[in-house]
């Protein structure tokens, strides 16, 4: 079974700081690995995907990166801003059954907050 | 911003009432899904479709039953419902294996 877990849980910077979150996985077969964002009372936004065979992504001043065989990924924050405020939330996809359906499973989060 | 809303946005009812949930997408995406959103529990599946009339269980579907019609309507039912099916109800539409799209959400209370 894929766990998927978030450290810290919760996180609380000031402006302009550099930050890394952190993802870990069980099974080391994934597809890919994705990032999301939730602000409150809010839905998912994508924010970067890693395919399995690549090592990371970037995206503003977001980075993401991806050990496969430790089943770790990070999601660097450049230069942190009261914005970034907001749950990320990191999910593997992996293969479930035997019919070939690629199962989603998520992490529960990392809470952070940027201060001014 | 992809193309999906989600009706109603809020409902609270009683128990033991049937609910049904709707997901609606405008980007003709194959695949669908429902998730519902618990604190400490992260976002855990509950059904999905993989084309019109083809849908199969999640890991958390007892108590829930779906139907997909067409391809941009994915309809969710509570049977009857309960308080531990108070939550927050996400669908997710996707093209293939790669990014979800998720939608704003339906806040469920069960009284």
């Amino acid at each position: 079974k894929q766990e998927v877990t978030q450290i810290p849980a919760a996180l609380s910077v000031p402006e302009g700081e550099n930050l890394v979150l952190n993802c870990s996985f069980t099974d080391s077969a994934i597809y890919n690995l994705q990032w999301f964002r939730q602000d409150p009372g809010k839905g998912l936004t994508s924010l970067l995907l890693i395919q399995s065979s690549q090592r990371e992504q970037t995206s503003g001043r977001l980075n993401a990166s991806l050990d496969k065989s430790s089943g770790r990924s990070t999601l660097y924050i450049a230069a942190s801003q009261p914005g970034d405020s907001a749950t990320y939330l990191c999910a593997v996809r992996y293969s479930w059954n035997s019919g070939g359906y690629q199962k989603v499973t998520f992490g529960i989060g990392t809470k952070l907050q940027v201060i001014p | 911003d992809a193309g999906i809303t989600q009706s109603p946005r809020h409902k609270v009812t009683e128990t033991g009432t049937p609910v049904t949930l709707r997901c609606h997408q405008t980007e003709n995406h194959r695949y669908m899904y429902w998730y519902r959103q618990d604190p400490g529990h992260g976002l855990r599946l509950i059904h999905y479709s993989y084309g019109v009339k083809d849908t199969d269980k999640g890991e958390v579907s007892d108590g829930y039953s779906v139907s997909r019609s067409k391809t941009e309507d994915f309809l969710l039912t509570l049977e009857s419902a309960t308080s531990s099916q108070t939550s927050v109800y996400f669908c997710a539409i996707a093209q293939g294996t790669d990014t979800q799209y998720f939608g704003p959400g339906t806040r469920l209370t069960v009284l």
